[in-house]
């Protein structure tokens, strides 16, 4: 049992440049969410999806889109990254209403 | 709106002592408080979660946390520190209402070890 699976671990971008950050979970949970994590500010939710197809913005979600096509499946969009996206990202799921599992992070720094 | 406040970014103690983190929240709704732990390089894990019923709540490696309505807080304790438990805590809390159960951090708070 996987849990929830991130790539990559890590990734340089130029400014400007675009790519998108992956997400799996195998324990078909309905509920999905991105985080980022920047040093002494603890986790900001950017975006999360109630179930396939459903997704709405989180505290903050300017920068970056997101699609859920499967239940299994949240990847998340950067479309022109900037330094300020430099952050460590983290996937979670859960069951309705409950508590979140969370991947191992993708680091990313934009130059 | 809900927040979380962790006191104390860092916290040292020698192994053995006791340790307590501390969180106060903030929720208009009755709240699901959770303590996660990092340790480098890694994901969240859960160290134990508050829902609903008893107020103390054990978790795992030895922790607890007592949820106290009056104080609205939720700090974590455990007897006897050991150097495994170096590593960055975060208490969170969930807003029940909606659909999807958001998580709202605190800003961490890194516990050291020493012998």
């Amino acid at each position: 049992n996987a849990g929830v699976t991130q790539t990559p671990k890590f990734r340089i971008l130029k400014i400007g440049q675009s790519m998108t950050l992956q997400c799996t979970q195998d324990m078909n949970h309905n509920y999905m969410y991105w985080y980022r994590q920047d040093p002494g500010m603890g986790l900001k939710l950017i975006y999360y999806s109630v179930g396939a197809g459903i997704t709405d913005k989180g505290e903050v979600p300017n920068g970056y889109n997101v699609s859920r096509s499967t239940t299994e499946d949240f990847p998340l969009r950067l479309e022109l990254a900037a330094p300020s996206q430099t952050s460590v990202y983290f996937c979670a799921s859960s069951p309705q209403g409950a508590t979140q599992y969370f991947g191992p992070g993708t680091r990313l720094l934009v130059l | 709106a809900q927040s979380v406040t962790q006191l104390g970014s860092h916290v040292s103690v020698s192994e053995g002592a006791l340790v307590l983190l501390r969180c106060n929240y903030s929720s208009s709704v009755p709240p699901y408080l959770f303590w996660y732990v990092q340790y480098p390089n890694q994901g969240l894990q859960l160290l134990l979660k508050y829902t609903t019923g008893a107020t103390l709540v054990k978790g795992i490696n030895g922790f607890e946390a007592e949820f106290k309505k009056s104080e609205t807080s939720f700090h974590l304790t455990k007897p006897s520190a050991h150097m495994s438990d170096a590593a960055e805590y975060f208490c969170a809390v969930s807003d029940r209402a909606g659909t999807a159960s958001k998580l709202t951090f605190g800003t961490g708070t890194r516990l050291q070890v020493t012998l």
